[in-house]
């Protein structure tokens, strides 16, 4: 199983990019990169997927590079409503397993006026 | 309804009781999660599920512990002879099986337990 690391916490002002990096060093070849945002008495809500390269859509970016060890998920101009905890999780290998998914223990990112 | 159900969203329970967890997942989507998120905690594992069975219960804390899914569908998790640090949210999640898709989990808003 990949094991992810994540920075515990971040700062950040409203207006910056944010950038969140997670390790996943034991990635396996049909292991998908995925981020998820989670706001306080909530469930966690799918943010970004990806396999390799970048990908972007209305709300992030993900960049992967080549060795796919690590993953960076960018939030362009964040605003208050960003702040959040940010989870990086690796796994849905298998045609037809999605296999065990383990959360690490996630970014709390504050996001200050 | 379109998203993951769970019921129910509240549970107070006194210690030494039963207590069942029940989640709806998206129609269609074969594979169901099971976590356990204590406050201020992250996401803790429990078990998840391929259709009707689960190839991995070792995320189960205890032998008070067990989940089950008929029909591969609705999911119970039911806690036997609850302890106060089984107080925490529970989160069931769905996902459509393997491939691309993986990974992209649809959690629920959670089942709250507390236990006095």
């Amino acid at each position: 199983l990949a094991k992810t690391t994540q920075p515990i916490s971040m700062d950040s002002y409203e207006g910056q990019e944010v950038n969140i990096t997670c390790s996943h060093n034991n990635i396996a070849t049909n292991d998908y990169i995925t981020w998820y945002q989670q706001f306080p008495s909530q469930g966690p809500r799918f943010i970004i997927q990806g396999y390799k390269t970048k990908v972007t859509n209305e709300v992030a970016s993900l960049f992967i590079p080549a060795d796919r060890k690590s993953s960076t998920l960018s939030l362009p101009r964040v605003s208050l409503s960003d702040t959040a905890v940010y989870y990086c999780l690796v796994g849905g290998h298998g045609s037809s397993n999605t296999g065990k998914l383990i959360f690490g223990q996630g970014t709390t990112l504050q996001v200050k006026p | 309804g379109a998203g993951v159900s769970q019921s129910p969203s509240n549970k107070v329970t006194e210690k030494g009781k039963d207590v069942e967890l029940r989640c709806d997942p998206i129609s269609g989507h074969t594979a169901l999660y099971w976590y356990r998120q204590s406050l201020g905690q992250g996401l803790e594992f429990l078990i998840y599920f391929q259709g009707n069975s689960a190839p991995d219960k070792s995320g189960l804390p205890s032998d008070r512990f067990s989940a089950e899914r008929t029909g591969g569908s609705v999911s119970t998790l039911t806690i036997q002879r609850t302890q106060q640090e089984d107080s925490a949210v529970y989160l069931c999640a769905s996902s459509l099986p393997g491939g691309a898709r993986a990974g992209e989990l649809f959690f629920g808003e959670g089942s709250r337990l507390t236990v006095l």
